[in-house]
């Protein structure tokens, strides 16, 4: 049983340059999120969709974009990355309010 | 909004109980409960529901104040393998769910 795949799950980027985290889930749940781990700072939604082709900004999104092209995959780009983007991202999904299933995470350090 | 989490941080010797509050400005309609080990994902312990449906996890109980929303979780008789950060999350009803900051739990033999 895989969950919640992420990949990649290390990456070390120079400012200004851009990349893409994929996750795809195989539980068939209608809702995904990207959240950011920073120490002290907790798990912060940086964006949700409630179901494929929709969308919706979390707390911290600038930066960000996202895609939800289908049930399975939610992908979050960083156009032009910055230092203050080095964190721990999480792909998570659910079923509704219900139950959230995390994948491994991805550790992203932007020099 | 993130909910409000305390205390911050919390040290047990075992057999010890505690107790983490989690705490909003927004009106609820679920409270999330999860479990974080160091380098590792946040792994699911409980949910309370508006309306007072809630499901458990383990020796690990929680109750849900929707009128002050508030949601307070208790950890009875605390094992070595309780240690780890505690998170709540909280969600109105767009699905979107918020965490608090986080109660790192240590447990001492």
């Amino acid at each position: 049983n895989a969950g919640v795949t992420q990949t990649p799950k290390f990456q070390v980027l120079k400012t200004g340059q851009s990349m893409t985290l994929q996750c795809a889930q195989d539980m068939n749940h209608n809702s995904m999120y990207w959240y950011r781990q920073d120490p002290g700072m907790g798990l912060r939604l940086i964006y949700y969709s409630a179901s494929e082709g929709t969308t919706d900004k979390g707390e911290v999104p600038n930066g960000y974009n996202v895609s939800r092209l289908n049930k399975r995959e939610f992908s979050l780009r960083l156009e032009s990355a910055a230092p203050s983007q080095t964190s721990v991202y999480f792909c998570a999904s659910s079923v509704g309010t219900g139950e959230l299933f995390f994948g491994e995470g991805s550790r992203l350090t932007v020099l | 909004q993130q909910p409000v989490q305390s205390p911050q941080a919390v040290i047990l010797r075992e057999g010890e109980d505690a107790v983490i509050n989690c705490s909003s400005s927004k009106a609820l309609y679920s409270v999330h409960w999860y479990r974080q080990k160091h380098g590792e994902a946040p792994v699911f312990l409980m949910i309370l529901l508006k309306g007072g449906e809630q499901k458990g996890h383990e020796k690990i109980s929680a109750s849900f104040n929707e009128k002050k929303q508030q949601s307070s979780l208790y950890l009875t008789a605390s094992q070595l393998s309780y240690s780890g950060t505690y998170f709540c999350g909280t969600a109105n009803n767009t699905d979107k769910l918020i965490f608090g900051t986080g109660t790192r739990l240590q447990v001492f033999p």
